[in-house]
């Protein structure tokens, strides 16, 4: 079955310290995985996505299919990134002939001074 | 731009009665989705509108949830009759368009507890 794991349900770091958020996937197809947000008190937000390649506010994941995996990760992590994060999953025939998002049960990210 | 309107934002109810959420996604934006989000867990899909079509309701409990977008942009979710296990956030999201890497933007959910 599709599905996505995040492994941590929390995740406490020091400011300036690296922080590594886990993702992995079980999808037969060809995956589309993102990383949505969610910081307190806001809604739910795209945070970067597999296809761009690109880093958003300091962070960076690659999709590495051999493992399955699309780890989200930061050399050197602030305050403001204290929130929620979720990995998700879309793809052709997750669902009936939608366009819907699989997502991961969510880790919380806690960055202290 | 204006983002995903959603009401009410709290709902209390008793087991068995009915109740309706409310959704108006981005002016514009094509597709709809309803997902449900138990406490813990990632939003799971309910329903997907592109204009007033269902493109997929396979995950919607179809005996007391339903759900419409009449002219293709406003939305309404109905439970009838609430179980204690449909306490949740209801989110409401939208997207430009049907593609898989087009962003789906949030609403700022409706938290419903069945007691």
């Amino acid at each position: 079955a599709q599905r996505v794991t995040q492994p941590e349900k929390l995740l406490s770091v020091f400011k300036g310290a690296p922080v590594e958020l886990k993702c992995n996937y079980s999808y037969s197809g060809s995956p589309e995985l993102f990383w949505y947000v969610q910081y307190s008190r806001q809604r739910l937000q795209l945070l970067l996505r597999h296809i761009s390649r690109e880093s958003i506010k300091g962070f960076t994941a690659d999709l590495n299919k051999g493992e399955t995996s699309f780890h989200l990760k930061k050399p050197f992590a602030q305050e403001e990134d204290s929130a929620m994060y979720y990995c998700a999953l879309s793809g052709q025939g997750l669902y009936q002939a939608g366009t819907a998002l699989i997502f991961g049960k969510g880790t919380t990210l806690s960055v202290s001074s | 731009e204006a983002g995903v309107a959603q009401s009410p934002r709290y709902k209390i109810i008793e087991k068995r009665q009915s109740v309706a959420f409310w959704c108006n996604p981005i002016s514009g934006h094509a597709t709809l989705y309803w997902y449900q989000q138990i406490l813990g867990q990632g939003p799971k899909l309910l329903i997907q509108f592109q204009n007033n079509g269902v493109v997929d309701d396979s995950q919607l409990p179809k005996d007391r949830f339903s759900a419409e977008r009449l002219k293709g942009v406003d939305s309404t979710l109905k439970i009838q009759p609430a179980k204690l296990e449909d306490s949740a956030v209801y989110l409401c999201a939208s997207s430009l368009g049907t593609g898989l890497l087009d962003e789906q933007f949030f609403g700022p959910g409706t938290r419903l507890t069945v007691l």
